[in-house]
């Protein structure tokens, strides 16, 4: 079983709906949740970390459930720029290095 | 603006080649990493160095070395090329502790096609 799993879709997504996908993973000690955006032949970059209280950055919203041990992104008015794939990205404590855990991503299609 | 550079973009080497991947990094991180990564498989650690010499193997060492002799450069060597090996890979580094999930960066990627 993998560590960290995600619906690899593509959600295919009507410009300025809203769109939400979420992220399993395996380790119930799982430390750190972070989602990372990665378009087409180029590298992740850092979309947002996930606080335990829920985040938002703009459009973007980020949930963590511990007790389910899943985290959820959520964009609201999507644009056509969010096309990409989403990375859902997991820290251990005993990757004390700061080896990170990854998903396969979610792809986001959005249309006009 | 930080940055990790990967100096060979697209390369084609021939099966049993010795291929040579160059990562450098100017933000003083410790940790260095070597990911490749394929379609629906996502990103797999090959290997990691949190210092200068050391290395750790990841999920997928084989058919890898690396070599950390300076701090900002770290070398994915394939030491003979095989067509499995055909991939993206991707050089990355962050600094160790609570913030590594966010201070992670990563070089454009090496897109190695092994004929």
């Amino acid at each position: 079983r993998k560590e960290v799993e995600q619906d690899p879709g593509p959600f295919n997504v009507p410009e300025g709906a809203t769109v939400a996908f979420n992220c399993t993973y395996s380790n119930s000690a799982s430390q750190s949740f972070f989602w990372y955006r990665q378009d087409c032949r180029k590298e992740p970059k850092l979309l947002m970390s996930v606080y335990s209280s829920g985040n938002e950055d703009g459009r973007f919203t980020a949930q963590l459930n511990r007790a389910s041990q899943y985290i959820s992104l959520l964009i609201r008015d999507s644009k056509l720029s969010d096309s990409a794939t989403y990375l859902c990205v997991v820290t251990l404590p005993t990757d004390s290095w700061g080896k990170l855990q990854f998903g396969a991503g979610t792809q986001v299609v959005v249309t006009p | 603006d930080v940055k990790v550079t990967q100096s060979s973009r697209y390369l084609v080497k021939r099966t049993g080649e010795k291929v040579f991947l160059e990562c450098v990094q100017d933000m003083d991180h410790e940790n260095m990493f070597w990911y490749r990564q394929d379609p629906g498989l996502g990103l797999r650690l090959i290997y990691f160095s949190y210092d200068v010499k050391m290395k750790e193997k990841g999920d997928i060492p084989e058919g890898y070395s690396v070599s950390r002799e300076k701090k900002e450069r770290f070398s994915l060597i394939l030491e003979s090329a095989s067509t499995n090996q055909t991939s993206m890979y991707l050089c990355a580094s962050n600094a160790p502790g609570e913030y590594s999930g966010n201070t992670i960066y990563f070089g454009e990627g090496s897109w190695l096609t092994v004929v």
